[in-house]
């Protein structure tokens, strides 16, 4: 099956300092998503990006297929990027299977 | 703007009883998805539909059942809710776009305790 795996599984910023967040995923995925939970439980889209790099704002996505990884990279970090940020795989086989990693909990203390 | 509503937002019920939690979508989606999150778990898949008419079982589907009626609603049903089925619940949705890729939507989860 497909594998998903995060890290770090906690990280603790101050407010304005830069990170990153990497998933690690099996080659059956083709497809990757990357959302952020708030604190209030929301899931939020973030970013589809099965290859490639995309941008929005202070965050960025990268991911290598070929070498089965993916990076969120967070600048200039707000107490509002505070949350667990997850990244899901979508398995390349003949239905949509989504499997998500255990996330990373991010901390931005003033 | 489109969307996806659940309902209730928060559910506390008793074991043995069945419990009903609605999801609608109005992005006009085909693919519906039923998972739980718990602690140390992330989130699990637990149905998906493809269509109208068209279910079926992810990684945790014992205990669970959903139908698909029609395309906005998929609603999941615990036959008899155990102790063990307390999680928050998220509904999502997608659809096949150019590139063959499907994007998902979540709706706001509900909290299910049972007692």
């Amino acid at each position: 099956g497909i594998q998903v795996e995060q890290s770090p599984p906690d990280l603790i910023l101050q407010e304005g300092a830069n990170s990153t967040l990497r998933c690690n995923f099996s080659d059956s995925v083709n497809n990757l998503q990357w959302f952020h939970q708030n604190p209030w439980g929301q899931l939020i889209n973030l970013f589809y990006i099965p290859s490639g790099t995309k941008q929005n704002g202070r965050l960025s996505a990268t991911t290598v297929a070929t070498e089965r990884y993916s990076l969120l990279y967070i600048s200039s970090s707000q107490t509002t990027d505070s949350g667990v940020y997850f990244c899901a795989g979508v398995n390349s086989g003949g239905y949509q299977k989504v499997t998500f990693g255990t996330g990373t909990k991010l901390q931005v203390i003033p | 703007d489109a969307e996806i509503t659940q309902s209730p937002r928060h559910k506390i019920t008793e074991t043995g009883r069945q419990v009903t939690l609605a999801c609608h979508q109005t992005w006009n989606h085909n693919n519906m998805f039923w998972y739980r999150q718990d602690l140390g778990h992330g989130l699990r898949l637990i149905h998906y539909s493809y269509g109208v008419q068209d279910t079926n079982k992810g990684e945790v589907s014992d205990g669970y059942s959903v139908s698909r009626s029609n395309t906005e609603d998929l609603p999941l049903t615990l036959e008899s809710a155990a102790s063990s089925q307390t999680s928050v619940y998220f509904c999502a949705s997608s659809e096949l776009r150019a590139g063959a890729y499907y994007e998902q939507y979540f709706g706001p989860g509900t909290r299910l305790t049972v007692t």
